[in-house]
């Protein structure tokens, strides 16, 4: 069973610019969340996808948004980038998005913006 | 909105039992709580669930009273192995598209020999 995996790994940006983080999902599972995490911070959520429409959003601006692709793997964009940006961001797929379900995490791509 | 709070860290020795305490004192009626674990550089690991009173499983045990405003996540004889950040986190489900998903701020466990 192959877990959750992120690309890219670490990435730098400049302010000002986009950038498209990329997630697969666990093998069987149609829900995928995303979360910011800065350094010494618990995550925060950004949003969730359940069979490729959001299912639930949290107080993160329109400059992020996603996609989940037929297959449920996903992608978090994120536009203009800001200093503040800068954080881990990790992909977490449960089996379904029932509110009891597990969610698995990923590794998370490291994002610097300089 | 359901939130959490717990201790920034706490201290302890291999052997030794500890509880981390989490408050959620806006908890609604369907949200189930949730306890994961972080090591550095790593994506929170999920330790164990429950909605209310005792839940245990080969790791920890979870204990909810019955107003379900606090929880506390047991951990058994801790390791050098266990030193990591443990969250709680509270799911705010609503018909979609308003799930949403809250984690504490963490508490750094450190386990010393």
């Amino acid at each position: 069973e192959t877990g959750v995996t992120q690309s890219p790994t670490h990435l730098i940006k400049t302010r000002g610019q986009q950038v498209t983080l990329r997630c697969s999902s666990q093998s069987g599972h149609n829900t995928v969340s995303w979360y910011q995490q800065a350094l010494g911070q618990g995550p925060q959520f950004i949003f969730q996808y359940y069979r490729e429409e959001e299912n639930g959003r949290g107080n993160f601006p329109p400059r992020f948004s996603g996609l989940q692709f037929p297959n449920y793997s996903s992608e978090l964009n994120v536009n203009a980038l800001e200093l503040d940006d800068s954080a881990l961001y990790l992909c977490a797929s449960s089996p379904t998005a029932l509110k009891r379900d597990e969610q698995y995490f990923g590794p998370g791509t490291r994002l610097t913006v300089t | 909105l359901a939130k959490t709070t717990q201790p920034i860290s706490m201290d302890s020795y291999e052997g030794q039992e500890v509880n981390i305490t989490c408050s959620h004192n806006n908890i609604a009626t369907n949200d189930y709580i949730t306890w994961y674990q972080q090591f550095p550089s790593q994506g929170p690991r999920f330790i164990i669930q429950g909605y209310k009173t005792k839940v245990t499983n080969e790791v920890a045990s979870l204990f909810i009273p019955a107003d379900r405003k606090s929880s506390t996540l047991s951990l058994p004889r801790v390791s050098l192995s266990d030193t990591a950040v443990y969250y709680c986190l509270v799911g705010d489900y609503g018909a979609p598209p308003f799930n949403k998903f809250y984690f504490g701020s963490g508490t750094k466990l450190n386990v010393k020999p």
